[in-house]
């Protein structure tokens, strides 16, 4: 199993482009999550799927969209990157049925730049 | 709301040194509580957990006990060594299974 694979790994993008990151896992879990990692502020929540069809926002939901396109894919869109967009995105997933086995996976991460 | 706070770093100790992490949170509810470590150029792996009051997890020699009364997961380890130089998290889950992380604590560990 890959696990939760991220797509692309870098990407530098000029302010006012927009791009889509995308997000897969083959786990058969049915949460999701989109954090960005920034120095000295460790991980924020962006968005969050709690099941196939839902999404709620997070801490820092501005100038982001997701789509939780089937139980597999969970993509991150930003319509108009900016600079303050610059930062490491991570996409993690987990089963939670009630069970005991409350485990995050996480993605290696996109690196992204906004000049 | 929900926060993690945790010391902040870089910590720099020898080989076979004595570790600990601070970690308090603000949550409603009863949360559950990780460690997470980030090895570098890698996502985040489970270190441990603990899901109630006066549980301890533990792994790998590391070990933190969830107290209800300060609101605290402290990571403690008796001998560190060089492989664990990481980035060390720790976080709650709360009531509607939303993860919070804290700032991270940077581990540089020293032959």
């Amino acid at each position: 199993n890959a696990g939760v694979t991220q797509t692309p790994k870098f990407q530098v993008l000029k302010t006012g482009q927009s791009m889509t990151l995308q997000c897969a896992q083959d786990m058969n879990h049915n949460s999701m999550y989109w954090y960005r990692q920034d120095p000295g502020m460790g991980l924020r929540l962006i968005y969050y799927s709690a099941s196939e069809g839902t999404t709620d926002k997070g801490e820092v939901p501005n100038g982001y969209n997701v789509s939780r396109l089937n139980k597999r894919e969970f993509s991150l869109r930003l319509e108009s990157a900016a600079p303050s967009q610059t930062s490491v995105y991570f996409c993690a997933s987990i089963k939670f049925k009630g069970s005991a086995n409350e485990k995050l996976f996480f993605g290696s991460g996109t690196q992204l730049s906004v000049l | 709301g929900n926060s993690v706070t945790q010391m902040e770093g870089p910590v720099t100790l020898s080989e076979e040194a004595f570790l600990t992490i601070n970690c308090t949170y603000t949550a409603t509810g009863y949360p559950s509580l990780f460690w997470y470590v980030q090895y570098p150029g890698e996502g985040l792996q489970l270190l441990l957990k603990a899901t109630k009051a006066d549980d301890k997890g533990s792994n790998k020699g590391f070990e933190a006990t969830y107290r209800k009364e300060t609101t605290s997961f402290h990571l403690e380890k008796g001998s560190v060594q060089v492989s664990d130089s990481a980035v060390y998290f720790c976080a709650l889950r709360d009531n509607f299974n939303k993860f919070y992380f804290g700032s991270g604590t940077k581990l540089n560990v020293k032959p």
